[in-house]
C-alpha cells in the first residue's frame, strides 16, 4: 500500500525560511508533487520531482531522495499570503496511475 | 483559457437519494481525476480516466459510486443511495498527460442530511 507522512502544522515568521518534510512509502513510485491549498480553495500545483535532487522555482524549492522515501518543500522569504496547507502527493503506477495525497501541513505565517 | 469547472458548486441532498456531480476538464486534457476531500485531510483518490476509459478506479469506496466519461471530455460522478458519510468536497482535476501537473476545479460541496 501507500503511506505519506508530513507534519500537521508549522508556524514561521514573515521573511524567514521554512522547510516542510514529507516521507512516503509506495511500491510503484512515479513522481512526487507539492500542492498549495488555501482554506476553502482547490489545490494549486507548486512542484514536481521524479529524479533525486533539488528543483528550484522562485521562492519555492523541492527536494527528493528516492532511496530514503523523502522530500521537502522549502519556502524562502515567507509572506503572509503563504499561510496555507501544503500537500505532498505521490504518483503510484501500481495497477494504474493514481496520485495519493498526504493529509497536508498547515503553515501559519506570523508577522 | 478556461480552467476546470464543476457543477453544482453546492449540493444538499437527503440520505438515500441519488446525486450526479459534473466535471468539465480543460480542453484537450486527456487525463481526468476525481478526489474526495474532508475537512483537515488531503484529497482522497477515487478514480482516474485516460480518455474515455477508467484507467484506475481502485479508490471508489463501494459500488454506490460510479463515474463515466463517455466522450473523453466531461465526466460525471454518480452516487447512489447517498449516506451521511458521503458528505465532503468532491474535487475534479485534469492534466494534459499522466505525468503532468493536475489542474483542480473549485469542487462540489456535497452535504447529505
Amino acid at each position: 500500500g501507500q503511506n505519506i507522512d508530513q507534519p500537521t502544522e508549522m508556524t514561521a515568521t514573515e521573511g524567514a525560511i521554512v522547510q516542510i518534510n514529507c516521507t512516503y512509502q509506495t511500491s510503484g513510485f512515479n513522481g512526487l508533487f507539492w500542492y498549495q491549498q488555501h482554506a476553502g480553495e482547490a489545490p494549486t500545483f507548486l512542484s514536481y520531482n521524479v529524479l533525486d535532487g533539488l528543483e528550484e522555482k522562485g521562492r519555492f524549492s523541492s527536494f527528493l531522495s528516492r532511496s530514503k522515501g523523502y522530500s521537502y518543500l522549502l519556502l524562502k522569504e515567507l509572506q503572509m499570503k503563504d499561510s496555507a496547507s501544503y500537500l505532498c502527493a505521490v504518483r503510484d503506477h501500481t495497477g494504474g496511475f493514481k496520485t495519493i495525497f498526504g493529509a497536508g501541513t498547515r503553515l501559519f505565517v506570523k508577522a | 483559457g478556461a480552467g476546470v469547472s464543476q457543477t453544482p458548486s453546492n449540493k444538499v441532498t437527503e440520505k438515500g437519494k441519488y446525486v450526479e456531480l459534473r466535471c468539465d476538464p480543460i480542453s484537450g486534457h486527456t487525463a481526468l481525476y476525481w478526489y474526495r476531500q474532508s475537512l483537515g485531510q488531503g484529497p482522497e483518490f477515487l478514480i482516474y480516466f485516460q480518455g474515455t476509459g477508467a484507467a484506475d478506479d481502485s479508490g471508489l469506496p463501494n459500488d454506490r459510486f460510479f463515474a463515466v466519461r463517455p466522450e473523453g471530455s466531461v465526466s460525471t460522478l454518480k452516487i447512489q443511495r447517498t449516506e451521511r458519510g458521503d458528505s465532503a468536497m468532491y474535487l475534479c482535476a485534469s492534466s494534459a498527460r499522466t505525468d503532468n501537473e493536475q489542474f483542480f476545479g473549485p469542487g462540489t460541496r456535497l452535504t447529505v442530511l
